[in-house]
């Protein structure tokens, strides 16, 4: 079963860069890397998506391991807004029944 | 641009009832789908619609439905309600749905069931 594993928590300093790292080892060639992330009492929102290079946008950088076991998500510049729990998503092909399997997402927390 | 809307934001039900919850999309997404969030299971797909026809199927018992209607509207339904049922119902929608590259999800807010 396709499945991400995340770190429970992370702590970063505001305006420093955080990186957030997802193991996804059972991946395969056709499943999509997804990350949303989750602010209290929201429902999660989109920040990026990648199959096998890196992607870059306003919000965040997607790193892709060359064996697409692991990925990284890069907030640049981490602010007080960016605290959130953060979700590593394998978007997986069923038998053209596309599915977004979670995992149990990061939470972070951004230090003033 | 109006977000994604679902009603209502709370409610209490009892065992062996059922509940019926809203999602309207944004205006132009043919697509709209339903999680289940629990703090024991996370965030857990139940299914997808797609101009008019559940598109896509997580693995929930047959207790839970959805339709969609013309408008892109959608509601779900959950019959003979159990104490496990109490979590965040979020209906997300989106152009193309789920299968495309596209990959974006708009969510809503939720709707908060508990289940006494």
């Amino acid at each position: 079963d396709a499945k991400t594993t995340q770190p429970n928590s992370m702590e970063s300093n505001e305006e420093e860069p955080v990186h957030l790292p997802c193991n996804h080892s059972t991946i395969s060639g056709t499943d999509y890397i997804h990350w949303y992330r989750q602010l209290p009492s929201q429902g999660p929102e989109y920040v990026i998506h990648g199959l096998t290079s890196n992607v870059n946008n306003r919000m965040a950088s997607l790193a892709i391991a060359e064996d697409r076991k692991s990925s990284t998500l890069i907030l640049h510049r981490a602010t007080l807004r960016d605290a959130a729990v953060y979700y590593c998503i394998l978007r997986v092909d069923l038998r053209s029944n596309y599915q977004l399997i979670w995992g149990a997402g990061t939470k972070l927390i951004i230090k003033p | 641009k109006a977000g994604v809307t679902q009603t209502p934001r709370y409610l209490i039900k009892t065992r062996g009832q059922q509940v019926t919850l809203s999602c309207s999309p944004i205006s132009g997404h043919r697509s709209v789908s339903w999680y289940q969030q629990t703090p024991g299971q996370g965030l857990q797909f139940l299914f997808e619609y797609f101009s008019e026809t559940q598109r896509n199927k997580g693995n929930f018992p047959g207790r839970f439905s959805g339709r969609q209607f013309s408008n892109s509207r959608s509601e779900m339904n959950v019959s003979t309600l159990e104490l496990g049922d109490s979590a965040l119902y979020l209906c997300a929608s989106s152009l193309r749905g789920q299968g495309a590259n596209t990959g974006e999800l708009f969510f809503g807010e939720g709707s908060r069931l508990t289940v006494l």
